[in-house]
């Protein structure tokens, strides 16, 4: 098992430019999310999956875009990069487990900068 | 809305000193209650959880009981190593909120030798 993985590792972009932000599990959960961690904050929810077809917003949606027409992948989207969104990102994976909890599952992240 | 606040780092300690993050929590719901561990350059990894009142979550020699009364969920390690220098962050999930994750800032450790 891979686990949660993202590509790319690092990436820099100019403002006004546009990326996607890949990220795959391989564990068959049906949750997936996806983070922003700014230097020395907490993670902020930016978009989260119950499943294939369906996707919500979380607490810091704008300037963000997400699909999931499968199981394994949901990509992130910056659409017009602004330096705001300089941060790591994480995509993460969960299921429920014993007690009723959903553990998340982290990939190692995606640092972005944007000049 | 749900909440998790934790002491500000950074804690700096001596190898073989006691640990102690403290970690206080406000839900609308019944939260399990969580401590992730993030190591330099890495992902969040999940270190311990505690899913109803009184339950004690325990790792890698860390501990955490899940105090409903105070609203709280320490973290405590008895004798700390270099290796333990990580971003500690406590968290909840609800399923009032839909079983998403709220975090708190995230605590500093830093072990010396």
């Amino acid at each position: 098992n891979a686990g949660v993985t993202q590509t790319p590792k690092f990436r820099i972009l100019k403002i006004g430019q546009s990326m996607t932000l890949q990220c795959t599990q391989d564990m068959n959960h049906n949750y997936m999310y996806w983070y922003r961690q700014d230097p020395g904050m907490g993670l902020k929810l930016i978009y989260y999956s119950v499943g294939a077809g369906i996707t919500d917003k979380g607490e810091v949606p704008n300037g963000y875009n997400v699909s999931r027409s499968t199981t394994e992948d949901f990509p992130l989207r910056l659409e017009l990069a602004a330096p705001s969104q300089t941060s790591v990102y994480f995509c993460a994976s969960s299921y429920l487990a014993g007690g009723g909890s959903y553990e998340q599952y982290f990939g190692p992240g995606t640092r972005l900068t944007v000049t | 809305g749900n909440s998790v606040t934790q002491m500000e780092g950074p804690v700096t300690l001596s190898e073989e000193a006691f640990l102690t993050i403290n970690c206080t929590y406000t839900a609308t719901g019944y939260p399990s209650l969580f401590w992730y561990v993030q190591y330099p350059g890495e992902g969040l990894q999940l270190l311990l959880k505690a899913t109803k009142a009184d339950d004690k979550g325990s790792n890698k020699g860390f501990e955490a009981t899940y105090r409903k009364e105070t609203t709280s969920f320490h973290l405590e390690k008895g004798s700390v190593q270099v290796s333990d220098s990580a971003v500690y962050f406590c968290a909840l999930s609800d399923q009032a909120a839909g079983n998403k994750l709220t975090f708190g800032g995230g605590t500093r450790v830093l072990v010396k030798p």
